[in-house]
Parts: C-alpha cells; sequence; structure tokens
C-alpha cells in the first residue's frame, strides 16, 4: 500500500477561479477527512466522510467549498470562485473505523493569485 | 479560541538527550489525544496516541503522558536523534467525533 496520496501537489489560480482536488485514501480505510493548513498554523478540520457519507462539515467552510466521495473511495473537494484567503496547504487524511489514527498525504499546495 | 495550545514554538535539544513537548487543551469533552510529526512538504505523520482512561503511552523511544486534572499531556523523546528534527503537533478529538483539533507546533531541533 502506497499511503494517502492527493493530486495535484500545487495549484496556482487566479482569484474567481475554481479548483478542484482530489485524493485516494489507503484503500481498506472507510474514513477520509479534509484538512486546511496556512502558514505558523495546525492543520484545521474542513469536513469528513465515513464512506460516501458526510458526517461532519466545519461551520467555517463557506458556501463556495464542497467535497464528495461518490463511491467512497477517493473524494474530491471543489473550491468556487475562489480568493486569496483560500490559499493554503489542503491536507487529505484516512483511517480505519473510529477512534483510529488518521494517516495524511502529502498536500495539495494552493495559490490564488 | 484555541482549544489546543502549544505555546513553545521551537526547542533546541543536543543529540543523545531528552525532547519534552509541551501541549495544553481547554476542552474538558478531549478524550483522544494524538502527536503528529512533520517534515517540510509533506503532510503529518502519526507518533502516538493516548486515550483519556490512560495516563501514559509509550512506543519506543516515545512516551506520552496525559495529565487530565492540568488538561496538558507531553511527549518524551529519548534519546533525541538529528532525524527527529521536525515540527511537531499534538492533536485532540472530542468523544463523539473525529475531528482533529490540532494545536499551532512546536519547531523541534536536535543538534550534534
Amino acid at each position: 500500500d502506497t499511503g494517502v496520496s492527493q493530486d495535484p501537489r500545487h495549484k496556482i489560480t487566479k482569484r474567481g477561479q475554481n479548483v478542484t482536488f482530489r485524493c485516494d485514501p489507503i484503500s481498506e480505510h472507510n474514513r477520509l477527512y479534509w484538512y486546511r493548513q496556512t502558514l505558523g498554523q495546525g492543520p484545521e478540520f474542513l469536513t469528513y466522510f465515513q464512506n460516501e457519507a458526510q458526517l461532519e462539515k466545519s461551520r467555517l467552510l463557506s458556501d463556495r467549498f464542497s467535497a464528495e466521495r461518490p463511491k467512497g473511495s477517493f473524494s474530491t473537494l471543489e473550491i468556487q470562485r475562489t480568493e486569496q484567503g483560500d490559499s493554503a496547504m489542503y491536507l487529505c487524511a484516512s483511517s480505519l473505523g473510529t477512534r483510529n489514527e488518521q494517516y495524511f498525504g502529502p498536500g495539495t499546495r494552493l495559490t490564488v493569485t | 479560541d484555541q482549544q489546543v495550545k502549544q505555546n513553545s514554538p521551537s526547542l533546541s535539544v543536543q543529540e543523545g538527550r531528552i525532547s519534552i513537548l509541551n501541549c495544553d487543551y481547554t476542552n474538558s469533552m478531549f478524550d483522544y489525544f494524538l502527536w503528529y510529526k512533520k517534515y517540510p512538504a509533506e503532510g503529518p505523520t502519526f507518533l502516538i496516541s493516548i486515550s483519556s482512561i490512560k495516563d501514559k503511552n509509550e512506543d519506543g523511544r516515545f512516551t506520552v503522558f496525559l495529565n487530565k486534572s492540568a488538561k496538558h499531556l507531553s511527549l518524551h523523546i529519548v534519546p533525541s536523534q538529528p532525524g527527529d528534527s521536525a515540527v511537531y503537533f499534538c492533536a485532540a478529538s472530542v468523544y463523539n467525533t473525529d475531528k482533529l483539533i490540532f494545536g499551532t507546533g512546536t519547531r523541534l531541533q536536535v543538534f550534534p
């Protein structure tokens, strides 16, 4: 198993454009998480799934953000009408069941110009 | 409102000595705590965890201590090695959710 993978690793976009990121979790993991990290801060929770069901979404997440996990395997995170404040590292993690350690991917670094 | 706090932004330790990283929390509903290590350009790597029913958990060179009354946990690394140089995050979750709340991290530098 190669661990959690994320694509792309880097994305530069202009303000107002839409972007989509992909995460492939560890194959047997049924829980998948999205976090965002900015410079000097720890990762901040965005949302998480159990199989294809989205169980929780951060209140800080604006309606420009949407995440899906259509078949309970890979997940996508879309940001519509990007703003400069969206520039951050977007991290995906997966775990086997609840109350188990989450394994993180390498992240997608988004820069909005 | 920072529920998980790492008040030391950096720590420098000589190789072979003990490294002690500290973390304080404010939410008494937290019942599961984890430590992660992060190298530049990589995602966080899980190190060790502890449930609130325990006060200590050990894994090789890493030991985590939990003091619930003080709402404090610490990570001990013995002996410290240059490869341990990284940013360390503590994280916590409330009993009915897997959402992790992270601290701001402590940069550990282990010098020869």
